[in-house]
């Protein structure tokens, strides 16, 4: 089966600092990947997704990631941080009928 | 556009008492999938149905049976719950035959079982 790991379990940051929340997935063939954000009390909400073409994909709130195939990763950036993007980020792919997720990243940003 | 609509949003329960959660959507999509989010432990599949008519079981589904009622609505069903099943739960959807699309969400329900 489909795995995802995200190795930043919790990251503290303060407002203007970058970000980058790493992913890495197993599948060795086509991979769809997704970065999802849920803020305090809500659902899962999609950030940005990537199928095929540009590596470099860009989703919405400020976030970018990109694929790289080599390392099977799907690393999700953002050049300065505000206090309301304090929330839990989600890397997911999907294979079959399936979607697998990542344990998750708590992000907390410090005003 | 509601997109994945589930009930209740919050339910506290008794040990052996039993629930259906109800999820719907309104997309046309043939996928659905009930989740169960723990700290911790990030999403984990319960069951999901890739169609109508279909069910699979996930990751963890012991103390739990669904129902795909049409291709609309997708219910969760705990026949005696258990204080390990309080958790937040999630249904989703997708297209996912069609390949490059994502998975939707409804708001949750949050569960507790005393």
């Amino acid at each position: 089966a489909q795995s995802v790991s995200q190795h930043n379990h919790h990251v503290i940051l303060s407002e203007a600092a970058s970000l980058e929340l790493g992913c890495n997935y197993s599948y060795g063939g086509t991979v769809n990947l997704f970065w999802y954000v849920q803020y305090p009390g809500q659902h899962l909400q999609l950030l940005l997704k990537y199928f095929s073409g540009d590596p470099l994909v860009k989703g919405i709130k400020g976030f970018e990631a990109e694929f790289i195939k080599s390392k099977f990763s799907f690393n999700l950036r953002k050049p300065s941080v505000q206090w309301s993007d304090t929330a839990e980020y989600f890397c997911a792919t999907n294979t079959g009928n399936q979607f697998y997720f990542g344990t998750g990243t708590s992000l907390t940003v410090i005003p | 556009n509601a997109g994945v609509t589930q009930t209740p949003k919050f339910q506290v329960l008794k040990t052996g008492q039993s629930m259906t959660l109800q999820c719907a959507q309104d997309m046309n999509h043939n996928s659905m999938y009930w989740y169960r989010q723990d700290p911790g432990m990030g999403l984990r599949l319960i069951y999901y149905s890739a169609s109508e008519g279909t069910t699979d079981k996930g990751e963890v589904p012991n103390g739990y049976n669904v129902s795909r009622l049409n291709k609309r609505e997708f219910s969760l069903r705990l026949e005696s719950a258990a204080p390990s099943q309080t958790s937040v739960y999630f249904c989703a959807s997708s297209d996912i035959q069609s390949w490059n699309t994502e998975a939707f969400f409804g708001q949750g329900t949050r569960l507790t079982v005393v």
